[in-house]
């Protein structure tokens, strides 16, 4: 099928790692995306990492890709309050345009 | 603002009545994609244009849902005899680029449709 999962809620305490999965179904995705929808708003692209490397690092995200799996992760060092948010994760549908299929969203809530 | 412009961005209709919503894609973007995302749920796909051609519109209703991007103005999705299950936010898009995963998407604030 053509459905990216991931789990929908994650609570974490201010100051932990908060680790989000997602598990994708094209395995000749080029770019794998992470999208951050804060309330009220709409989405903003977060990172995202090549379909050629393993992980990618930036400040406090890490990304990792098992291509194998076709499992993606996203790792928040040292959460705050404001990374309180829904992060989706999002693969290219198709052979042209960004035509996205994005998971469900997980819901991070961070408690003080 | 030179971000992705969508409105109105809280929109009440009645059942049986039709609901506009505009987007105005970012300063020098010529490819829009429409999105909904229903209450608890993520973002589906609905339809990509580009100026006045539908590229792909195999994720909008047969029925009642119509999508233009015209040469002049904004993109508009319209949803004739709006019905409770429209009830929905629904997102716009734009990129500069058309190839694919290779460019980022610019989201709107979205609008948010409820029907009475």
């Amino acid at each position: 099928g053509e459905d990216v999962e991931q789990s929908l809620f994650l609570s974490v305490r201010e100051g932990d790692s908060s680790v989000i999965n997602c598990t994708y179904t094209d395995s000749s995705s080029t770019y794998l995306y992470w999208y951050k929808q804060e309330p009220g708003a709409g989405l903003q692209l977060l990172t995202y990492i090549f379909s050629n490397m393993d992980m990618k690092q930036d400040q406090r995200l890490t990304v990792l890709l098992n291509k194998k799996d076709k499992h993606l992760s996203l790792r928040i060092a040292d959460t705050q309050t404001g990374d309180s948010a829904i992060y989706f994760c999002a693969e290219p549908r198709d052979n042209y345009g960004q035509n996205f299929v994005f998971g469900p969203g997980t819901r991070l809530s961070v408690l003080p | 603002n030179a971000g992705v412009m969508q409105n109105p961005r809280h929109l009440v209709r009645r059942r049986g009545q039709e609901a506009r919503l505009r987007c105005s894609p970012m300063k020098g973007h010529s490819h829009v994609y429409w999105y909904r995302q229903l209450p608890e749920e993520g973002l589906k796909f609905m339809v990509y244009l580009q100026k006045e051609n539908i590229i792909d519109e195999s994720g909008m209703p047969k029925e009642r849902f119509s999508a233009e991007f015209p040469k002049e103005g904004p993109s508009i999705l319209r949803i004739q005899q709006v019905v409770r299950g429209d009830s929905a936010a629904y997102f716009c898009a734009s990129s500069l680029s058309s190839g694919r995963g290779t460019g980022e998407l610019f989201f709107g604030e979205g609008s948010r449709l409820t029907v009475l």
